[in-house]
């Protein structure tokens, strides 16, 4: 299985700042996605992040509050942008792969985000 | 919108007892797989089952699907203090895309 992590692992943040959140993989993947998981709840795709294109978006999630980056197959950042107190949440990118590997999917251990 | 429905949302056992939750889903699927989440950490990948297998085993785990029923069960037998956590099934029906059910909380008592 694939080796993630995320940093940070947690943050408290400010209303109106954003914060840009990393994951890295210890090998390539060939899909990265970004989940969000709102306090006491189950998680919700925010995104696939795609290597050298545009990520694709969930319905209800837009590139301007969340944009994503991923510059190759190893390594993906998600932007929470213009941050409000509902944006505390756990964030987590998950990864299916390795290249070849099964489709079962692997999650980081998350960053845990706090905006007052 | 979530897909998966999961029961019990709660679930209080003793150890050495065993554990059984299900998860029911609405569309057809690629596979399903099971989660569990420890105190609002990470998730932990515990067993995947295709669409095409009917019943999976991984040590004290025992997972079944039944695509008919659109459903789904994971057991864990003889539980632990350890096995206190929060478990999800998510099923993947679009090129990787899990959409997860709520969730059971499972609470083992020593």
């Amino acid at each position: 299985s694939a080796v993630i992590s995320q940093k940070p692992s947690r943050d408290i943040c400010q209303r109106g700042t954003s914060l840009t959140i990393q994951c890295q993989v210890d090998s390539q993947v060939t899909m990265m996605f970004w989940y969000r998981q709102q306090p006491g709840q189950s998680l919700t795709l925010i995104a696939t992040a795609n290597q050298g294109s545009e990520a694709t978006y969930e319905s209800g999630f837009v590139i301007d509050k969340f944009p994503i980056s991923r510059p190759n197959l190893t390594f993906s950042t998600l932007t929470v942008s213009n941050m409000s107190p509902e944006d505390s949440s756990i964030y987590l990118c998950s990864v299916e792969g390795p290249i070849r590997s099964t489709d079962t999917q692997y999650f980081g251990p998350g960053t845990r985000l706090t905006v007052l | 919108s979530q897909q998966g429905e999961e029961d019990p949302q709660a679930l209080s056992i003793q150890e050495g007892e065993n554990a059984t939750m299900n998860c029911s889903y609405k569309t057809s699927i690629n596979n399903l797989q099971w989660y569990r989440q420890n105190s609002g950490r990470g998730l932990v990948h515990l067993i995947l089952i295709r669409s095409n297998e009917r019943e999976k085993h991984s040590g004290r785990l025992r997972v079944t699907l039944d695509t008919s029923k659109k459903s789904s069960s994971l057991l864990i037998t003889a539980s632990r203090a350890a096995d206190t956590a929060s478990y999800f099934c998510a099923t993947d029906s679009q090129g990787g895309k899990l959409i997860f059910g709520q969730g059971t909380e499972l609470s083992v008592k020593p």
